[in-house]
Parts: C-alpha cells; sequence; structure tokens
C-alpha cells in the first residue's frame, strides 16, 4: 500500500498573505503527482498533473513544485483570497501498469479569513 | 462539454439498508472510477472500469458492494445492506482512457451519504 501524506491537515490564512504546503510520496517507480482543488459541496477540480523532476506549473497565483527524487511537492498560494479556501488534494499516479490508478493524500484543509 | 454527472447528491438511510448511486461519465471517456472519501481522509478508489469491463476492483468490498457499466457509459454503485461505516462521499470520475500517464481524471460533485 502506497504512502502519500499532506501536510498540514489544515491551515489558517490571513486575506492577503501567502501559503505553502507539501504532499510526500514514494520517490521510487514515480510516473505523475496530480494536484486537485475541491471547494465544498462542488467537485473536485484538476490544478496540475507533474511528471518530471523539478517540475513547476503555475495557474494564476497558485503554483507547485516537484522534487522526485526526495518525493514531495509544494504547492504555493500567493496572496491568498477567501475563494481559495478549499482542501488541495494531491494524488499519486501508479502508472500506466496499474491502470493509472491514483493514490490520494488526506488534504490539507485551507480556511482564508477576510 | 458537460461534466461528470452523479445522483442523488444527498442520501441519508438506515444501517442494513440499500442504496444505488447513479454516474455518467463525460461524453467519450472510457474509463470511470468509483471513489469513496471518508470524513478526514483521501479519496480511496473502489472500481475502475475501462468500457464495460473492470479493471482494478481490488479494494470493493464484495460482500456488500457491488458496481456495474454495461453499456460502457454511466454506471452505478449499490451498497446492500449498508453499514454506519460506508457513511462517506462516493465520488465518480472519469477519464479519456488513452494510457496515458498523468491523464487527467474528471469528477462528479459527489454523493454524501449518512448511515444511521
Amino acid at each position: 500500500i502506497l504512502n502519500v501524506e499532506q501536510s498540514p491537515q489544515s491551515l489558517h490564512v490571513q486575506e492577503g498573505d501567502s501559503t505553502n504546503f507539501t504532499c510526500s510520496f514514494p520517490s521510487s517507480n514515480f510516473y505523475a503527482l496530480h494536484w486537485y482543488r475541491w471547494e465544498t459541496a462542488k467537485s473536485p477540480e484538476a490544478l496540475f498533473v507533474m511528471t518530471l523532476n523539478g517540475d513547476e506549473k503555475k495557474k494564476g497565483r497558485i503554483s507547485a513544485t516537484l522534487n522526485t527524487k526526495e518525493g514531495y511537492s509544494y504547492l504555493y498560494i500567493k496572496g491568498s483570497q477567501p475563494e481559495d479556501s478549499a482542501t488541495y488534494l494531491c494524488a499519486f499516479n501508479e502508472g500506466e501498469a496499474a491502470g493509472n490508478k491514483l493514490t490520494f493524500g488526506g488534504g490539507t484543509r485551507v480556511l482564508v479569513k477576510p | 462539454e458537460a461534466g461528470v454527472a452523479q445522483s442523488p447528491r444527498y442520501k441519508i438511510i438506515e444501517k442494513r439498508q440499500s442504496v444505488a448511486f447513479w454516474c455518467n461519465p463525460i461524453s467519450g471517456h472510457a474509463t470511470l472510477y468509483w471513489y469513496q472519501q471518508i470524513l478526514g481522509q483521501g479519496p480511496k478508489l473502489l472500481i475502475q472500469f475501462q468500457n464495460n469491463g473492470v479493471v482494478d476492483d481490488s479494494q470493493l468490498p464484495k460482500d456488500r458492494f457491488s458496481a456495474e457499466r454495461l453499456k460502457g457509459v454511466d454506471s452505478t454503485l449499490k451498497i446492500q445492506p449498508a453499514k454506519l461505516e460506508d457513511s462517506a462521499v462516493y465520488l465518480c470520475a472519469s477519464s479519456l482512457g488513452a494510457s496515458r500517464v498523468g491523464e487527467t481524471q474528471y469528477f462528479g460533485p459527489g454523493t454524501r451519504l449518512l448511515v444511521l
């Protein structure tokens, strides 16, 4: 059973502040890492798919980095806004032989306070 | 493009009752997934279909859970009989199924089940 962990489990951020949180995953047999944002009562939304060591992806004020050799990814939110409040999930892709099965971390719940 | 549709959105049942969830994936998506997300945990894959065939059902509690995708399009997930620990959000997702590493899975809004 793969171990995908996210920390912290939750965090409160003041509006306008920047924040970041971590996803750790197995460093061997890496295929891809996915980030999703899940707002309450909505569908989880795909943010990034990261496949190469050193990848950096950006979408608006949200960016992510990837280190496959040490098995971690950071997600950054710059200048947090109340609409950034959501649970952020990372998922480790086990590769084609496993049918591209995703193993999710427990999520980081972000609450941005006005 | 329409997203993944799920119904019902919410369901409350008593233990030992039966319940069924429905999912309609994005048109043209060959692969369909059912996940169970228990409060405080990440989603856990229950079953994966490629067209109407099962790819992975290793984490499906087969004594009480069943799923089908008869025509390779929409799918139903059934629980019979339900237990208290089945209270969770049941998410359906779909992907093109082109076997590309890193292929995005698109999720529906989920069905929130409460078993009393």
